[in-house]
């Protein structure tokens, strides 16, 4: 167990509709990434939250984006649901946005959009 | 742009044989080098780490990876698998992208089986 801890696990919406994933990360981190994970893909970064704020991006558009509340849990919105953001949703939290940190996952929501 | 190739998408061995799974990353600066693996119906977990130092790492479960920077490369290896290991496999480089530090860039991943 790595203390990180994401809800839903699974979940199925349609096309068009927007959803909401939540992620509360492993204690006195205050580092939030989130990741999405295609079928047979590596992870790929979506956004990183730290105190609060966004801190980089990666190659994702605006209908994704996310909040981080003072207590370092996270939330990841995806608006205008498309067929292709099927995916495992992973979210990592480390103690600091650096180089030399090491990131702890939780087990992912399994997002399927029909 | 910054990426990470797994040489293997598929590898199959019996157990007690040899593990070598390649990783190559594309990236001219400092880079942090990461194995992780998600065994079957499991979170993604740190095996090893590279930061600074001795190139050659040790991680938990008796992998270990060497890091050429020559070769710009981060294998990993096991000298005896055993059916228990396995899992998917992913190298991760973690060098500043999107604007920020701390984040990963993931390779597409190998999936390891081990026959008993």
């Amino acid at each position: 167990e790595t203390g990180v801890t994401q809800s839903p696990t699974h979940l199925i919406k349609t096309r068009g509709q927007q959803v909401t994933l939540r992620c509360s990360s492993q204690s006195g981190h205050n580092t939030v990434s989130w990741y999405q994970q295609a079928l047979g893909q590596g992870p790929q970064f979506i956004f990183q939250y730290y105190r609060e704020e966004e801190n980089g991006r990666g190659n994702f558009p605006p209908r994704f984006s996310g909040l981080q509340f003072p207590n370092y849990s996270s939330e990841l919105n995806v608006n205008a649901l498309e067929l292709d953001d099927s995916a495992l949703y992973l979210c990592a939290s480390s103690l600091a946005p650096a180089l030399n940190t090491e990131a702890f996952f939780g087990q992912g929501t399994r997002l399927t959009v029909v | 742009a910054q990426s990470v190739s797994q040489h293997n998408h598929h590898v199959i061995l019996s157990e007690a044989a040899s593990l070598e799974l390649g990783c190559n990353y594309s990236y001219g600066g400092t880079v942090n080098l990461f194995w992780y693996v998600q065994y079957p119906g499991q979170h993604l977990q740190l095996l090893l780490k590279y930061f600074s130092g001795d190139p050659l790492v040790k991680g938990i479960k008796g992998f270990e990876a060497e890091f050429i920077k020559s070769k710009f490369s981060f294998n990993l290896r096991k000298p005896s698998v055993q059916w228990s290991d396995t899992a998917e496999y992913f190298c991760a480089v973690n060098a500043g992208y999107g604007g920020s530090q701390g984040n990963l860039i993931f390779g597409k991943g190998t999936k390891l089986s081990v026959k008993p």
